[in-house]
């Protein structure tokens, strides 16, 4: 069965680093999705991404976060100076369409951040 | 704004009994619902959806959930739970005015004794 890979599992950086999260999502699905989940909270949506731009954001994806598809197969999440708060796992997802809302998202195993 | 309510934080059965999760949603029209199941260590996963037809629906592992309109409710149900099922459920939905995003609950945890 077809996966969405994630690297790295899981990172430990220093406040105000740089961190991309790489993803591969299933090779003919055309939605791509950054979710993020705070240890002990809900699952929360960042950013939706179709035809090589942002299609939907939440309030949580400010000017720090970034999205792009640089080669046409990764997918990638970059926190330009991470906080301590961006601890969390960060999950990627993918959908083959998204008409009347019935997309069906599979997701990535997640990757780890830890900002200390 | 659309949202998903799960009211119970924590489940905790003992094997063969009886499992409801409660999940209400917000949101007056169109709308797909989603469970999701995420076991100890591992990747969210799709146990069942609801999109349109009979509002009784049924997924992997002996999971079904009863979409209610006039309730705004979309409860799983197991009749006979295993200690397998020991993880965590999160009931989801998107709507026509945001087909791109799910909205993800609180998530229940769900916890068996042998």
């Amino acid at each position: 069965e077809p996966e969405v890979t994630q690297t790295p599992s899981h990172q430990v950086t220093q406040m105000g680093q740089e961190v991309i999260l790489r993803c591969v999502p299933i090779s003919n699905h055309l939605y791509f999705y950054w979710y993020r989940q705070i240890l002990g909270q809900k699952v929360e949506f960042l950013v939706s991404f179709y035809n090589n731009e942002i299609s939907e954001k939440s309030e949580i994806f400010d000017d720090q976060f970034s999205v792009e598809r640089p080669d046409g197969s990764n997918f990638t999440l970059k926190i330009r100076s991470t906080k301590l708060e961006d601890s969390a796992m960060y999950f990627c997802a993918s959908g083959r369409d998204s008409n009347s809302g019935a997309n069906v998202l599979t997701f990535g195993a997640g990757s780890r951040l830890t900002v200390l | 704004a659309q949202s998903v309510s799960q009211h119970n934080h924590h489940v905790i059965l003992s094997e063969a009994a009886s499992l409801e999760l409660g999940c209400n949603y917000s949101y007056g029209g169109t709308v797909n619902l989603f469970w999701y199941v995420q076991y100890p260590g591992q990747h969210l996963q799709l146990l069942l959806k609801y999109f349109s037809g009979d509002p009784l629906v049924k997924g992997i592992k002996g999971f079904e959930a009863e979409f209610i309109k006039s309730k705004f409710s979309f409860n799983l149900r197991k009749p006979s739970v295993q200690w397998s099922d020991t993880a965590e459920y999160f009931c989801a939905v998107t709507t026509i005015s945001s087909a791109s995003k799910i909205i993800f609950g609180s998530g229940t945890r769900l916890s068996i004794r042998p």
